[in-house]
């Protein structure tokens, strides 16, 4: 069955250090992934996607993320974080023969302390 | 561009009545899909479609039923409310096509049933 875990609830970062937010996921074929942030009160916005090619793509705000096929993960990270970029913060994947099933993980709180 | 536009924002049914949450999008999307999001569960795909006259079942699909009349209208349709059901509501649109796959939220309707 298709599935995306986020295996912290919660992840606290001092502000100008890099930052990191786990991802990994499961399919049966190769998978489209994505990642969204939430702020309080709002509904999810589009960060970025890795569909092929490169590993290490990049999307809104700074944030990067790494596509690791062996280890079946795709992390979101930023060199330097901003007391802005607190918010909720989720994983998704699609099934590349699925055209419409997008899945979502459970979220993680990012926190940056000034 | 008003994007997608869901209401109403907040609601408070008793246990056992019905209600239509409604949702529309502006921006032509083929997709379209509707998600509950509880506390630290993340967001549970209900229902979603791929076009007027085509829907399916999500993950968590009981309870609930939709239509899709329309390109633009995507309402769910909560019959007999349960406790179980209180939750945020996002309805979401997208495009479809892979290349240019990305999801567009609504801003939720929080609903409590009592």
């Amino acid at each position: 069955a298709q599935s995306v875990a986020q295996p912290e609830d919660q992840v606290n970062v001092a502000e100008g250090n890099p930052l990191t937010v786990k991802c990994t996921y499961s399919v049966s074929g190769n998978p489209y992934l994505f990642w969204y942030v939430q702020y309080p009160n709002r509904g999810l916005q589009f960060l970025l996607k890795y569909i092929t090619g490169d590993n290490l793509v990049k999307g809104s705000y700074g944030f990067e993320a790494e596509f690791n096929k062996s280890q079946t993960s795709f992390h979101l990270k930023k060199p330097s974080a901003l007391v802005s970029d607190s918010a909720l913060y989720f994983c998704a994947v699609r099934l590349y023969s699925s055209a419409s099933k997008i899945i979502f993980g459970s979220g993680t709180r990012l926190s940056i302390r000034p | 561009n008003a994007g997608v536009t869901q209401t109403p924002k907040f609601r408070i049914l008793k246990i056992g009545q019905s209600m239509t949450l409604q949702c529309a999008q502006d921006m032509n999307h083929n997709y379209m899909y509707w998600y509950r999001q509880d506390p630290g569960m993340g967001l549970k795909l209900i229902y979603y479609s791929v076009g007027a006259g085509i829907t399916d079942k999500g993950e968590v699909p009981n309870g609930y039923n939709v239509s899709r009349s329309t390109t633009e209208d995507f309402p769910l349709r909560l019959e007999l409310a349960a406790p179980s059901q209180t939750s945020v509501y996002f309805c979401a649109s997208s495009y479809g096509e892979i290349t240019n796959e990305k999801l567009f939220f609504g801003s939720g309707t929080q609903l409590s049933v009592l």
